[in-house]
């Protein structure tokens, strides 16, 4: 089974702040990787599918990177604002989803 | 689009109980998942179903837990008898093809509490 982690635990920003995330996984066998953003009493909601090495998405003020042969994938917000306040779960693929622990992120005004 | 339905949304109840969780997918989704996330962990696969089969039941401590999935469509997961270590929120989440490509469509969870 794979070893997730994500840094950092928490984080706390000022709105216009941008900030950004880590997911670390064992780089081999490889299929998929997926970034979750789940808020307060509400389901976790898809950010990103992410299957090719050097794959970058993006989705308005939120962008992601990843890298297979290294074994990382960056979550990147700009500008961030209060609705940003949630965790954020990435999840790469072995022959199962297999969450890390998140990453919580407070934007205050 | 209808999202994926779960009840109860809270649930306390004393060791040794037994208690029931339901999930209603997305309409025409396949498969089919039920995750626990203990506080302070990532979710973790519990039982996977493609239409009512199961696909991957290796994490679900089968001598307290079971779950079915009548007509490959609602699904119900049960603890029996629950144990202090099941407090949790448990999610069930639903997808349109391969868990490798295809993003999940998660429900709002149960959040168990056993005292």
């Amino acid at each position: 089974i794979l070893n997730v982690e994500q840094s950092p635990q928490s984080l706390h920003v000022q709105e216009g702040d941008s900030t950004n995330f880590t997911c670390s996984f064992p780089s081999s066998n490889f299929y998929a990787l997926h970034w979750y953003r789940w808020e307060t009493a509400k389901s976790p909601e898809a950010l990103f599918v992410m299957t090719l090495n050097g794959d970058e998405k993006k989705k308005g003020r939120i962008s992601a990177t990843l890298n297979t042969k290294e074994g990382y994938s960056y979550l990147y917000i700009k500008g961030s604002q209060p609705e940003d306040s949630a965790t954020y779960l990435c999840a790469p693929i072995d022959d199962k989803l297999i969450f890390g622990t998140g990453t919580r992120l407070q934007v205050f005004p | 689009e209808a999202g994926v339905a779960q009840s109860p949304r809270y649930k306390i109840i004393e060791k040794r109980q037994s208690v029931a969780f339901w999930c209603n997918p997305i309409s025409g989704h396949a498969t089919l998942y039920w995750y626990q996330q203990i506080l302070g962990q990532g979710p973790k696969l519990l039982i996977q179903f493609q239409n009512n089969g199961v696909v991957d039941d290796s994490q679900l401590p089968k001598d307290r837990f079971s779950a079915e999935r009548l007509k490959g469509v609602d699904s119900t997961l049960k603890i029996q008898p629950a144990k202090l270590e099941d407090s949790a929120v448990y999610l069930c989440a639903s997808s349109n093809g391969t868990v490798r490509y295809n993003e999940q469509f998660f429900g709002p969870g149960t959040r168990l509490t056993v005292l």
